[in-house]
Order: structure tokens, then C-alpha cells, then sequence
């Protein structure tokens, strides 16, 4: 089965401080995500990135940038904390393929709060 | 655009009841259409998925869902809930020329014994 590692399972960081999230894939997948999880709002996608060094921006992109060196790490950087990005953070990969009907496996998330 | 709405935020069934949960998409051609399950601090596991033939579709701890085109929907069920069923439940939806799904805001299942 496809892993996909999210390096810790709670965060606790102060405001201001730049905090990196770090996931990882170990199937080659060429698709990654990383989304935010907030009660009531569902998943809302901050960016993904579907080659090594290539990104796009999903929806909620501000405040945040991502960084994927290798294929298999996708990294989401928070620049300067606030206390508004306390949430759920939940990293995705897929295998990234025509027709795109594989779906994607999910890390067990970050639990970050700033404060 | 494509978009997903799942019209229940919470439902609370009895351990042994029958379970139907709801989702509706907004998307002109035919979309893929995915259930995801999330226990308590965990990440989100695909429970099935639906992007061609059958619209009845098989999934994992016994849950299956139908696609029904007139209506918009692909709701998810399951004929006996399991106390372990408890967890939230999200429908996404995608299509075939791009790799991001979109989700709904998700359907709290709560079961008493």
C-alpha cells in the first residue's frame, strides 16, 4: 500500500515563527497535495504540485508556500505563523495519470497550533 | 466549475439501522465521483469511487453507493451500522482532465448502541 508520511502529528508554534510541514510518499506517485481541514469548511486546497519543482495554487493560497526538491517529499511552509492558521493541515498524493480516476491516499494529518 | 454538497452536517443512527448519507455535485459532463472516510485524528481513507459503468458501486467495510445522473447525487449507504462506523464522511468529486478533487464539508456519523 501507498504511504504517505506527514512527519508530525502536533504542533505547537508561536506567531510569527516560520513552520514547516513536511510529507512524504514512498510509490512514486507524481501528484501532491496539501490541504487544510477547518470544522464546517471541509478540505480546502492551499497548493499541489504535480512535478518535482513544479506547483500550482489551490484556493486558500495566502500565507503559505510550498517546496518539492524530490519527487517523494512536498513540503508546506508557513512564512510568518498567525494564529488564524491554527488547523488541520492533511498532505495527499496521487499517481497523477490520465484519466485521474485512482484517487488520492492520504497522510493522518498535522494538528498545528499557533498561539 | 465542479462543486459538491453534502447536505447533512451531522446524523445519528442506532447500531444495527440502515445508513444513507447524501451528496450532491454540480458538473456538466460525467464526473468521478470518490467517499472518504475520516476516524477521529486520522487522515481520510478512500472508501470507494465511481467513474464509469455500474452506478452501483462496492466499497470497503461494506458501504456501497449509486450514482443517479438524473439527480445529481451519489449517495453512500450501508444496511447495518457497526458502533465503529463513527466518523466523519466526505464525498469529492473530479474529472477526467484534472487531478484535483473537490470536496464537500463532510457528514458526521454518530452511533449509539
Amino acid at each position: 500500500d501507498v504511504k504517505v508520511t506527514q512527519s508530525s502529528r502536533y504542533l505547537v508554534k508561536r506567531t510569527g515563527e516560520k513552520v514547516f510541514l513536511e510529507c512524504v510518499q514512498d510509490m512514486d506517485h507524481e501528484n501532491m497535495f496539501w490541504y487544510r481541514q477547518d470544522p464546517g469548511l471541509g478540505l480546502r486546497l492551499i497548493y499541489f504540485s504535480y512535478d518535482v519543482k513544479m506547483k500550482e495554487k489551490g484556493d486558500i493560497p495566502e500565507g503559505y508556500s510550498v517546496s518539492r526538491e524530490k519527487k517523494e517529499r512536498f513540503s508546506l511552509i508557513l512564512e510568518s505563523a498567525s494564529t488564524n492558521q491554527t488547523s488541520m493541515y492533511l498532505c495527499a498524493s496521487s499517481l497523477g495519470q490520465p484519466p485521474y480516476d485512482s484517487g488520492y491516499t492520504f497522510g493522518s494529518g498535522t494538528r498545528l497550533t499557533v498561539v | 466549475a465542479q462543486s459538491v454538497t453534502q447536505p447533512d452536517i451531522h446524523i445519528t443512527v442506532s447500531e444495527g439501522a440502515s445508513l444513507e448519507l447524501r451528496c450532491n455535485y454540480s458538473y456538466g459532463a460525467t464526473p468521478y465521483l470518490f467517499w472518504y472516510v475520516q476516524s477521529p485524528g486520522q487522515g481520510l481513507q478512500l472508501l470507494l469511487k465511481y467513474f464509469s459503468g455500474d452506478t452501483l458501486v462496492q466499497g470497503i467495510k461494506g458501504f456501497e453507493a449509486e450514482f443517479k445522473r438524473s439527480q445529481s447525487s451519489f449517495n453512500l449507504r450501508k444496511p447495518s451500522v457497526h458502533w465503529s462506523d463513527a466518523a466523519e464522511y466526505f464525498c469529492a468529486v473530479g474529472t477526467y482532465n484534472t487531478d484535483k478533487l473537490i470536496f464537500g464539508t463532510g457528514t458526521r456519523l454518530q452511533v449509539f448502541p
